[in-house]
């Protein structure tokens, strides 16, 4: 198993423009999320979702959108890239077992936003 | 809102030595508490995972406990190596029907230890 890729690695864009960051899970599983890391502090949730179809709004959606078409996909969007989205970007997945939802994370995609 | 601190920000200590990492976080209805280690330029790398029910679990020089309705964990490292070195970063699971996993991280501790 690959567990959960991410790519690109590292994007430099310009103010005002838009990409996609991509994640796949190899590993079944239902729950998806994407979280942001910026310098010295923790991750905080942008997006999840609970399987294919079904997204909701984390802690700081604002500037983003998801879709979740398959169990494998959970792509993150920036339409109109801004400084403050500058970050590091983790994308993780997890499955239900009891109570249990210990996530897997990705190595990250590093953006830049000049 | 859940809330998660970790003290220290950074620690430095030499080769061979027992260290303890803290933890506290404000609302104690959690399902569980994960410890993740993240090096620089990487991604998370889950160290233990300690159910509500549980008090402590143990994976080789690592062990973690949680005091659940004292809001506090500790990561306990046996006999540290420089290749301990490393982010180390705690979340907590939230109770609750529609928490679905998401989890709640503290900013993190540096730890460095120097041969």
């Amino acid at each position: 198993n690959a567990g959960v890729t991410q790519t690109p690695k590292f994007r430099i864009l310009k103010i005002g423009q838009s990409m996609t960051l991509q994640c796949t899970q190899d590993m079944n599983h239902n729950y998806m999320y994407w979280y942001r890391q910026d310098p010295g502090m923790g991750l905080k949730l942008i997006y999840y979702s609970v399987g294919a179809g079904i997204t909701d709004k984390g802690e700081v959606p604002n500037g983003y959108n998801v879709s979740r078409s398959t169990t494998e996909d959970f792509p993150l969007r920036l339409e109109l890239a801004a400084p403050s989205q500058t970050s590091v970007y983790f994308c993780a997945s997890s499955h239900r077992a009891g109570n249990s939802y210990e996530q897997y994370f990705g190595p990250g995609t590093r953006l830049t936003v000049t | 809102k859940q809330e998660v601190t970790q003290i220290p920000a950074a620690l430095s200590v030499p080769e061979g030595e027992n260290l303890v990492l803290n933890c506290s976080f404000t609302d104690s209805a959690i399902y569980n508490l994960q410890w993740f280690r993240q090096d620089p330029g990487k991604g998370l790398t889950s160290l233990l995972l300690i159910q509500s029910s549980q008090r402590e679990q143990t994976s080789g020089r690592l062990n973690a406990s949680l005091d659940k309705s004292s809001g506090r964990s500790t990561l306990y490292i046996a006999a540290s190596q420089p290749g301990d070195s490393a982010t180390y970063l705690c979340a907590v699971k939230d109770a609750g029907g529609t928490s679905y996993g998401k989890l709640t991280f503290g900013q993190g501790t540096i730890l460095t230890v120097h041969p």
